[in-house]
């Protein structure tokens, strides 16, 4: 089955900085990545998703890049703020079946 | 309106013995998915069920565990002679479809098994 590697485990940023955060996955057949932010205590939400036909994409201050011949994607996060501080978790999926996540990785922003 | 509910909130359970944990879907939400979560681990995949069809239980790690969606609406999950192992968080989600949805998740059941 598809496995996702997900580097850093933990990342710490000044306030006002960029954040990146970087997946790999293993089976070339997957098409749709989406990206979960777990804030303490709370349940996963969908910040940003992406599928395999764009190569980026952009909502305000987070962005997602894809590179589907190296497959790996990746989290961009700028203009850090504290309440960006979470655990952030990137899956890959075959058409929305199942869903494989990554293990996680603790963002902090420092004030 | 309503998010996804689970219950128990937390469970605590002697080794050997049977759980049920339960999912509440958002209504209309066709897929369901249950995962795992262990502490300081991402979401394992564990079942995935898709209205009517026979449900995607490639992800169950052993046939201890078990999980059936009455209705398509309200599904449980089981654990048979739970072990210390199962200790773990677990999220059940729903989403409008399966494919490229949005999955919504429930507050998770926490299992300890003693």
């Amino acid at each position: 089955g598809e496995n996702v590697e997900q580097h850093p485990s933990t990342l710490s940023v000044q306030e006002g900085d960029s954040a990146v955060i970087k997946c790999t996955y293993s089976d070339s057949a997957s098409n749709y990545f989406p990206w979960y932010k777990q804030e303490l205590g709370k349940r996963p939400q969908l910040i940003i998703d992406i599928r395999s036909n764009v190569g980026e994409k952009k909502d305000q201050r987070i962005a997602v890049t894809l590179n589907k011949t190296a497959k790996h994607f990746s989290l961009h996060i700028t203009e850090t703020q504290p309440e960006d501080s979470a655990v952030y978790f990137c899956a890959a999926s075959i058409g929305g079946n199942q869903f494989y996540f990554g293990t996680g990785t603790s963002l902090t922003v420092i004030p | 309106g309503a998010g996804v509910s689970q219950s128990p909130s937390n469970k605590v359970t002697e080794k050997g013995k049977d759980v049920e944990l339960r999912c509440d879907p958002i209504s209309g939400h066709t897929a369901l998915y249950w995962y795992r979560q262990s502490l300081g681990q991402g979401l394992e995949f564990l079942i995935y069920f898709q209205g009517n069809s026979a449900p995607d239980k490639s992800g169950l790690p052993s046939d201890r565990f078990s999980a059936e969606r009455t209705g398509g609406s309200v599904s449980t999950l089981t654990i048979q002679r739970t072990q210390q192992e199962d200790s773990a968080v677990y999220l059940c989600a729903s989403s409008l479809a399966p494919g490229y949805y949005e999955q919504y998740f429930g507050p998770g059941t926490r299992l300890t098994v003693t």
